[in-house]
């Protein structure tokens, strides 16, 4: 079946260096993506989000890449700071009807 | 409130009894969804609300399972006889999806969530 899903479980990473955080969809109808940060106790958080016209997306520290020939999504952090530890969830949506397929989610965190 | 609102924040119950969560969306949303997390899992999608109707239903677990949305606002999940299992937390989303629209977006915004411990 179609599904979202991260390639690592967890990712340690130094504070001011780069987080790189991956994950796959299989769906190759999927037209629209939206990457979430939830830090423990709370609800996920919008970060960035990307449609299928597009291959990058910038916001404030964070790019998002899309590969749609290996259907491959990748959020990029700069300079990682110890707010940014939480637990990452990638989703994908199939349509403009469709409902947020979302993946397993990474944690991130990080090394003082 | 200016986000979207879940009540209790925390609710322990014994098994058996059955709970109401409730969800307050973000104003003028028209869609809002449930989802369950259980610990250090993703989300699992539960129901799904268009206006006061829902279109997809195909998350709930069991026929324990139920949620209504009145007024296209406010929505409540009710679990009956609750079972160990049902132990997660509860996470309600809010977005204004713009049907129709092919490359409209769909943000979701959540909730803190209600933390379900069933004894």
């Amino acid at each position: 079946g179609e599904s979202v899903g991260l390639h690592l479980p967890t990712l340690s990473v130094q504070e001011g260096d780069n987080s790189i955080i991956n994950c796959a969809y299989s769906n190759s109808a999927s037209d629209y993506f939206i990457w979430y940060k939830q830090e423990s106790g709370k609800g996920p958080q919008f970060i960035i989000d990307i449609r299928s016209n597009m291959d990058k997306r910038q916001g404030q520290r964070v790019t998002v890449l899309l590969n749609k020939t290996v259907k491959h999504l990748s959020l990029q952090i700069a300079a990682t700071q110890p707010g940014d530890s939480a637990v990452y969830f990638c989703a994908e949506r199939a349509g403009a009807n469709s409902k947020l397929t979302f993946g397993k989610g990474i944690t991130l965190s990080v090394r003082p | 409130g200016a986000g979207v609102s879940q009540s209790p924040s925390n609710k322990v119950t014994e098994k058996g009894k059955d709970v109401e969560l409730r969800c307050d969306p973000i104003s003028g949303h028209t869609a809002l969804y449930w989802y369950r997390q259980s610990l250090g899992q993703g989300l699992e999608f539960l129901i799904y609300f268009q206006g006061n109707s829902a279109p997809d239903k195909s998350g709930l677990p069991s026929d324990r399972f139920s949620a209504e949305r009145t007024g296209g606002s406010v929505s409540t999940l009710t679990i009956q006889r609750t079972q160990q299992e049902d132990s997660a937390v509860y996470l309600c989303a809010s977005s204004n999806p713009g049907t129709g629209i092919p490359l409209a977006k769909n943000i979701q915004y959540f909730g803190a969530g209600t933390r379900l411990s069933v004894l």
